[in-house]
C-alpha cells in the first residue's frame, strides 16, 4: 500500500530537550517536505527536500532541522524545542513537488511544556 | 507575502444539496491549484486539482472552477453526504517547489 509514515503520532516533551520525527515513503518520491498545522492557520510548509541531500528553508524554518539521506526517508529534527512549536505536523511527499499531488502522513501531534 | 485565503472558516450544508467553498489567492503567477480534505485525525487528502491553462475540471461528485481574472478557485460537491464533512483546503504552486495552503473550510453536513 502506497503511504507516508510518520513517528511518533502523539509526543510530549520539555523545553530544550532534542527530539526527531520520523517520516518514510514507499512510493519512490523524489519529493518530500514538512508542514505544520495552526488553528486558523492552516498548512505552513517547514523544510522541503526536492531530492537526496538537497534541502530547502519554506515559510517557516525557525527552530527546525532536516537532512534528507536517503529518498525514502526525511526526518525533522528539533534541536531546542519550545512551546511556540507546539503544533500538528504532517510530512507529506509527491513526484513533482508542488506541481503534482501530495500524500500526506498521519501526522504527528507534539505538545512542547 | 503571497496568502491564499478562503471566504468562510465554516459552511453547513443539507444532505443532498450542492456545496460550494471558495478560495482566493494573490500571486497573478500561480499555475497549479489543489483541493485536499482532511478529516478528523487524519492528513490532507487529494480530491481534485487543476492547472493554469483550464478553468474548469471535474472528478467523481467534484468540480474545480479557476478564474484567474479575479484570482479565484472553488470546489463544487454534488449532492453532498455525511461523509463529505471535513475541512477542506485549497492550495496554490508558483513555480519552484512551494505550496501554499489556505487556512482551509470546515463543511457540516445536516442529515
Amino acid at each position: 500500500e502506497a503511504q507516508v509514515t510518520q513517528n511518533p503520532r502523539y509526543l510530549i516533551t520539555v523545553t530544550g530537550k532534542k527530539l526527531t520525527v520520523t517520516c518514510s515513503q514507499n512510493m519512490n518520491h523524489e519529493y518530500m517536505s514538512w508542514y505544520r498545522q495552526d488553528p486558523g492557520l492552516g498548512l505552513r510548509q517547514i523544510y522541503y527536500s526536492m531530492n537526496v541531500e538537497v534541502t530547502d528553508k519554506g515559510d517557516v524554518p525557525e527552530g527546525y532541522k532536516v537532512s534528507r539521506k536517503e529518498k525514502r526517508n526525511f526526518p525533522l529534527i528539533l534541536e531546542s524545542p519550545s512551546p511556540n512549536q507546539t503544533s500538528l505536523y504532517f510530512c507529506a511527499s509527491s513526484f513533482f513537488g508542488g506541481s503534482s499531488e501530495a500524500f500526506f502522513g498521519q501526522g504527528t501531534r507534539l505538545t512542547v511544556v | 507575502g503571497e496568502s491564499v485565503g478562503l471566504h468562510l472558516p465554516t459552511l453547513s450544508v443539507q444532505e443532498g444539496d450542492n456545496s460550494i467553498i471558495n478560495c482566493a489567492y494573490s500571486n497573478s503567477a500561480s499555475d497549479y491549484f489543489i483541493w485536499y480534505k482532511q478529516e478528523s485525525g487524519k492528513g490532507p487528502q487529494f480530491i481534485i486539482d487543476i492547472r493554469s491553462n483550464m478553468d474548469k475540471r471535474q472528478g467523481q461528485r467534484v468540480t474545480v472552477l479557476l478564474n484567474k481574472t479575479v484570482k479565484h478557485l472553488s470546489l463544487q460537491i454534488a449532492a453532498t453526504q455525511p461523509g463529505d464533512s471535513a475541512v477542506y483546503f485549497c492550495a496554490t504552486h508558483t513555480g519552484g517547489f512551494k505550496t501554499i495552503f489556505g487556512a482551509g473550510t470546515r463543511l457540516f453536513v445536516k442529515a
